[in-house]
């Protein structure tokens, strides 16, 4: 069974209009973390936003922010006033384990913003 | 501040050879992750290194190795090259090996094997 569910393999949106990208997980821990990643064409993956199992407070950077629904085990990025530069591949990822020793990335939803 | 740095860029090997893939974690860092993406794929889990000892391997065979020398700093080895080993080997790094810590990646190694 997939840990990390990416239901969007690809997304349009216009400029400066809001996105969501869905993600669903699946853990029996108690205790684990909820990362988003951007990966645009040159391959680097770079780090959006963090949302822990106990924080009661959806996460929030700049223009992003997590919709973290922690009984339905969701964690949807938000990313409000779409630019161009946010075109990109976007990973949802979990770590999880007794020591977070366990890794795991979805399969990415391309992400494409319209001018 | 430098971030996660990765060496070659490039790499390519013939099927059967070995491949030496190195990264230097962010300054303070002690903890360097390994991963692997293939060609239109989402990122596999490598390995765990933690204050110099492997923490955890993902589901690679054992010709897939690696150490991490006492400044943190680590490598990956991939012997018996085979074409399907051909992706994009990303290093990450994070300030300690605890489950709320981010990882930072560095550019990736692209390694085409043929």
């Amino acid at each position: 069974a997939q840990k990390i569910t990416q239901t969007q393999p690809g997304m349009f949106v216009q400029e400066k209009e809001a996105v969501t990208l869905d993600c669903t997980y699946d853990t029996s821990d108690q205790s684990y973390g909820l990362f988003w990643y951007k990966q645009p064409s040159s391959g680097e993956m770079i780090f959006l936003i963090y949302q822990g199992s106990y924080d009661e407070q959806n996460a929030t950077e700049g223009r992003y922010s997590l919709n973290f629904q922690k009984a339905r085990k969701s964690a949807n990025l938000v990313i409000s006033a779409s630019q161009l530069g946010d075109s990109a591949m976007y990973f949802c990822a979990m770590r999880e384990g007794a020591y977070g020793q366990n890794f795991v990335f979805g399969p990415g939803t391309r992400l494409s913003v319209l001018p | 501040e430098a971030g996660v740095t990765q060496s070659p860029t490039h790499l390519i090997k013939t099927r059967g050879q070995q491949a030496t893939l190195r990264c230097s974690p962010i300054s303070g860092h002690t903890s360097v992750y390994w991963y692997q993406q293939a060609l239109g794929l989402g990122l596999q889990f490598l390995l765990w290194y933690d204050e110099g000892e492997e923490r955890n391997r993902g589901n690679f065979p054992p010709r897939f190795s690696g150490r991490q020398f006492p400044n943190y700093s680590s490598e990956l080895n991939v012997n018996a090259l085979e074409l399907e080993d051909s992706a994009l080997y990303l290093c990450a790094s994070s300030l300690a090996g605890l489950a709320k810590e981010t990882q930072y990646f560095g550019p990736g190694t692209r390694l085409l094997v043929l």
